[in-house]
């Protein structure tokens, strides 16, 4: 079975500076997708971004960009310029193409932003 | 702006009550999911249904049961509710490829 491991519990930044996310996971197949999902207190959780496994090149969004090393199987989460707003329970998750009906999530990182 | 909603954000129960936790969303989404969400273990999946009255077990469905009887409506049944129970459920919608929305979840508390 696919599982998906956050070393890290707990990590802190300052506000403005740059912190990074671990996750690794465990699949022997191909064709899979990558996610994090942020989930700030007391509100729904959210997609922050998405990898396709195919792709070589790393996904980003904005301020948020992740390091893919498909043959290490891991997934890190880059925030640059930290904002409060940042401050959330982190999930990293992974889930066959093909298969809409199995996202496997890690443990959760939680994240706090220092002002 | 997509919407996933959850009846209760916060419920109390007593040990052998029935529970129902109401899920709707308004994409015309077919698949739907309850998760359940662990300190130190993540987000763990109950059931999913991926269309009007079809459902299947996820990873921990033992005490648990669902209905789907409308497609925007997935609800998740504790048939006799356990102090095991106790946890924060979520509901989320799809389509076929597209990333999971997420409701804000409800904190239950089985005393």
């Amino acid at each position: 079975a696919q599982t998906v491991t956050q070393s890290q519990p707990e990590m802190s930044v300052q506000e403005a500076e740059t912190v990074t996310l671990s996750c690794t996971y465990d699949t022997s197949e191909s064709d899979y997708y990558l996610f994090w999902y942020k989930q700030p207190p007391s509100r729904q959780m959210i997609l922050v971004i998405r990898q396709e496994a195919y792709k070589q090149q790393n996904a980003t969004e904005n301020r948020f960009s992740v390091n893919f090393q498909k043959a290490a199987k891991s997934f890190s989460l880059k925030i640059s310029d930290s904002q409060l707003g940042d401050a959330a329970m982190y999930f990293c998750a992974y889930r066959l193409t093909f298969n809409n009906n199995d996202m496997r999530f890690g443990a959760g990182t939680r994240l706090t932003v220092k002002p | 702006d997509v919407k996933v909603t959850q009846s209760s954000r916060y419920l109390v129960k007593r040990t052998g009550e029935k529970v129902f936790l109401e899920c709707v969303q308004d994409m015309d989404h077919e698949n739907m999911f309850w998760y359940r969400q662990d300190p130190g273990l993540g987000l763990r999946l109950i059931y999913f249904s991926y269309d009007v009255k079809m459902k299947e077990k996820g990873d921990i469905p033992e005490g648990y049961s669902v209905s789907r009887e409308k497609k925007e409506r997935f609800s998740l049944i504790l048939e006799s509710a356990s102090t095991n129970q106790t946890s924060m459920y979520l509901c989320a919608s799809t389509l076929r490829d597209s990333k999971l929305f997420f409701g804000e979840g409800s904190r239950l508390t089985v005393l």
